[in-house]
């Protein structure tokens, strides 16, 4: 089965810019998750869906992040305006039950400068 | 809330040598810990998991964890370092209440001397 796909890979951006982010989970899986991680530190939640519903979305930084997961399907996360301290590594995963580890995308990597 | 701490950032072993890698965890309720690897380029992929029953759990590549909850611990070994483990290696800890929602590690580099 093909894994879960993020892009693009790579994004450099200047401050004050929009990006959007793509993330498409393995086929069947309801829940999708997404993880930044920033400056070589720890791996942090950011939201949760299920289906096309946020089901936790309590680690969103600022109202300037925007997830969208359209029709239970692929997920957007959009970032506007970018901050310099967006820059990071942002990771999607996806699972079938929600304890039972996950499968992660290869992140893209944003540079905000 | 949960809490994880891998200790020491960077672990450096021979090839052929024993692996360990610690995690030390915190949480109220009964948790399921995970450890994921992250080669370079890539995503983290799921090496092993705790959920329920035996607290000794084997995963891919002959890594192995065993769950002390006395100790709130979950160590990752290897018996004999390979060249193809250097990688970064994450703990996380989750709980049934959080739907799936993880904490993670600051993450331990495994570096192998040939």
């Amino acid at each position: 089965e093909a894994g879960v796909t993020q892009f693009p890979s790579h994004s450099v951006i200047e401050k004050g810019q929009t990006v959007t982010l793509r993330c498409d989970p393995i086929s069947g899986h309801d829940n999708l998750y997404w993880y930044r991680r920033v400056m070589g530190k720890e791996i942090k939640f950011l939201l949760h869906f299920v289906k096309e519903s946020k089901q936790d979305e309590s680690g969103m930084p600022n109202n300037r992040f925007l997830a969208e997961r359209t029709g239970g399907t692929y997920s957007t996360l959009k970032v506007q305006p970018a901050e310099l301290e967006d820059s990071g590594v942002y990771f999607c995963a996806s699972s079938q039950v929600t304890a039972g580890g996950y499968t992660f995308g290869s992140g893209t990597r944003l540079t905000v400068v | 809330a949960q809490s994880v701490t891998q200790l020491g950032s960077h672990v450096s072993v021979s090839e052929g040598a024993l692996v360990l890698l610690r995690c030390n965890y915190s949480s109220s309720v009964p948790p399921y810990l995970f450890w994921y690897v992250q080669y370079p380029n890539q995503g983290l992929q799921l090496l092993l998991k705790y959920t329920t029953g035996a607290t000794l759990v084997k995963g891919i590549n002959g890594f192995e964890a065993e769950f002390k909850k006395s100790e709130t611990s979950f160590h990752l070994t290897k018996p004999s370092a390979h060249m193809s483990d250097a990688a970064e290696y994450f703990c996380a800890v989750t709980v049934n209440t959080n739907a799936g929602k993880s904490t993670f590690g600051d993450g331990t580099t495994l570096t192998v001397k040939p």
